[in-house]
């Protein structure tokens, strides 16, 4: 079965440093996403990437957030210089169209200390 | 924008028992409403769906019910197992310009006793 896969795991990083969080959407899928999710908190929209370029981002995507898609695999969120509120879990998702299932990944578990 | 709200946050039920789940949302004119099961350490994942054209949907031990008038919506699990003990969240996709992001609920953690 097809699945969105996301890496690292979990990434430690220092505040004011920058990371990148990769994702690689199911092949056939034309909408992708990230979401959110601070600890034992709801799932949080960031934002929708299609044909190569956002489609809508939600409040949290600041100047600091970033996607970007380098290539016909990979998609990317790209957070330049990290801070502690930062730190939650962060979910890629895919879906063929809008309305329809998103796919969520494993997630990337990102602490900022 | 959509406002999802969900109810309650905890249950715990005795294996064999049923478990109900239940939604509001506030935007009148979303028309895809998902259900996803996420297990420790592990991404959402879709159990379920409706859409607003349809009142009630069932897959074997799971069932989802739609009111548009009261604009709510329910998941239902019967006979439930063990397995099913998870954070259950239910989602809305607001129509209000061609939102196509998924407004997630605060999720419902489900204890199933054996």
């Amino acid at each position: 079965e097809p699945e969105v896969t996301q890496t690292p795991s979990h990434q430690v990083t220092q505040m004011g440093q920058e990371v990148i969080l990769r994702c690689v959407p199911i092949s056939n899928h034309l909408y992708f996403y990230w979401y959110r999710q601070i600890l034992g908190q709801k799932v949080e929209f960031l934002v929708s990437f299609y044909n190569n370029e956002i489609s809508e981002k939600s409040e949290i995507f600041d100047d600091q957030f970033s996607v970007e898609r380098p290539d016909g695999s990979n998609f990317t969120l790209k957070i330049r210089s990290t801070k502690l509120e930062d730190s939650a879990m962060y979910f890629c998702a895919s879906s063929v169209s809008v309305n329809t299932e998103a796919f969520f990944g494993q997630g990337t578990r990102l602490t900022v200390v | 924008g959509e406002n999802v709200e969900q109810h309650p946050s905890t249950l715990s039920v005795q294996e064999g028992d049923s478990a109900v789940i239940k939604c509001t949302y506030s935007d009148s004119a979303s028309n895809y409403f998902p259900w996803y099961k996420q297990e420790l350490g592990k991404g959402p994942q879709l159990i379920i769906d409706i859409r607003s054209n349809v009142g009630e949907k069932k897959d074997q031990r799971i069932a989802v019910t739609l009111n548009k008038t009261a604009k709510h919506f329910s998941l239902h699990i019967t006979e439930t197992q063990p397995e099913d003990s998870a954070v259950y969240f239910c989602a809305a996709i607001g129509s209000q310009g061609g939102s196509e992001k998924l407004v997630f609920g605060k999720g419902m953690k489900l204890t199933v006793n054996p």
